[in-house]
């Protein structure tokens, strides 16, 4: 089974407007992150955003915001304000521990595109 | 400006040759994972360590792969012998298990076999 859903293959958003990207996830520890990654056409991996679950407060980061909604575990991204420069491909994760260390798990991806 | 740094950044080699990927962590990092990523599969899991010791490796095809940290500055995963269906990127990234928070990736490995 999935444990981290993406269901959005590809977004457009206008220039400066603001945009979300779906993220579901699935685990049954208590303890556990939630991240999100950018991964522009240069290809390299850009940690943008990251969320605990005993975070009380959404985690925010610049214009990027995470939307945790922990009872329907949802871990949305909230880009404001957008650019061209974040058309890039985006990446949510989910750290969970395994083995007495941390296992990383990633969504499938969403494509985004700004339009100018 | 500590990095995770990986090499070669591109390697084309022929089907049934020995490839070997390398990856320096951050200096202080204690967990190193290998990533594979393609336009089928996404970002694959293949291996991680901690403390350089392996932890997990069932993400990889063990008949041909195989991963190791000969010291805690190096990391290495060997694909001996290549087929083309290894094309792909590889990412090494590595984190601490104190702050338990993100993974920092190097510039990853674009690997053909022919």
């Amino acid at each position: 089974a999935q444990k981290i859903t993406q269901t959005q293959p590809g977004m457009f958003v206008q220039e400066k407007e603001a945009v979300t990207l779906d993220c579901t996830y699935d685990t049954s520890d208590q303890s556990y992150g939630l991240f999100w990654y950018k991964q522009p056409s240069s290809g390299e991996m850009i940690f943008l955003i990251y969320q605990g679950s005993y975070d009380e407060q959404n985690a925010t980061e610049g214009r990027y915001s995470l939307n945790f909604q922990k009872a329907r575990k949802s871990a949305n991204l909230v880009i404001s304000a957008s650019q061209l420069g974040d058309s890039a491909m985006y990446f949510c994760a989910m750290r969970e521990p395994d083995s007495g260390t941390y296992k990383y798990i990633f969504g499938t991806g969403t494509r985004l595109k700004v339009l100018a | 400006d500590a990095r995770v740094t990986q090499t070669p950044r591109h390697k084309v080699t022929e089907m049934g040759q020995e490839v070997t990927m390398r990856c320096q962590p951050i200096l202080g990092h204690n967990t190193v994972f290998w990533y594979r990523q393609t336009m089928m599969q996404g970002l694959e899991l293949l291996a991680y360590f901690r403390n350089r010791a392996p932890l997990d490796d069932s993400g990889m095809p063990k008949d041909r792969f195989s991963a190791e940290m000969p010291d805690a500055t190096l990391a290495t995963l060997k694909i001996q012998p290549s087929e083309p269906r290894d094309s792909a990127v590889y990412f090494c990234a590595s984190g601490y298990t104190v702050t338990y928070n993100e993974q920092f990736f190097g510039p990853g490995t674009r690997l053909t076999v022919l």
